[in-house]
């Protein structure tokens, strides 16, 4: 399978610890994207990367959140000090750098904070 | 800053009637637009984009949607549904330029009945 893969599907963990999410995008593209999905909502942007270098974070990317791009393969999104809000779908999706290229998304991780 | 409008959160349909879900986007600046499918227990997948030329975009499975510059809408139209069709559709929005990001509607689920 040379889709977009996301580790683990499911997490469930307690108030106030930490998590770290796997993303493996396609292996030809250069831009990586970091969602966060709640329950009735769509997708919202957290951050993206092109190769290993971090080019934006949205406002939703609190100081608790972190993510690495460290050889521009894989990368991995790391919650610290979880909270109940956090409990989400965080979606992972990758394209190529070409103008209006696609984004194809993996299977997401859902996250439950107890 | 942009936006996306999806008035309808769930559409039910019954098989073989046409449908249109409805999507309004707002931006200060030229957008490409994208339908996505979710369907259950599977991560988001491309269903047609518009990125310029004709304002017709078809997909292989019979969905067309029409991008309307004056009245800011790219509504998703099938004459004729199928039960493979229920799923939940997102309309999203992407600024042209420096902007990489997908900005999402909230989804509307179509669900399609016997």
């Amino acid at each position: 399978d040379t889709g977009v893969s996301q580790d683990p599907r499911h997490k469930i963990t307690k108030r106030g610890q930490n998590v770290t999410f796997r993303c493996d995008p396609i292996s030809e593209h250069n831009r990586l994207y970091w969602y966060r999905q709640t329950l009735g909502q769509g997708p919202e942007f957290l951050t993206y990367f092109q190769n290993e270098a971090q080019l934006e974070k949205s406002r939703l990317l609190s100081d608790r959140f972190s993510a690495e791009r460290p050889k521009g393969s894989f990368s991995t999104l790391e919650i610290q000090r979880t909270e109940q809000g956090d409990s989400a779908m965080y979606l992972c999706a990758s394209s190529y750098t070409t103008e209006g290229s696609e984004q194809f998304f993996g299977p997401g991780t859902r996250l439950t904070v107890l | 800053a942009q936006s996306v409008t999806q008035l309808d959160s769930q559409v039910p349909v019954f098989e073989e009637a046409p449908v249109e879900l409805r999507c309004n986007y707002s931006s200060s600046v030229s957008v490409y637009l994208f339908w996505y499918v979710q369907y259950p227990n599977q991560g988001l997948q491309l269903l047609l984009k518009y990125l310029s030329g004709s304002t017709l975009v078809e997909s292989i499975n019979g969905f067309e949607a029409e991008f309307n510059k004056s009245q800011t809408s790219f509504h998703l139209r099938k004459p004729s549904v199928h039960i493979s069709d229920t799923a939940e559709y997102f309309c999203a929005v992407r600024n042209k330029g420096s902007a990489r990001q997908l900005t999402f509607g909230s989804g509307t689920q179509l669900t399609v009945l016997p």
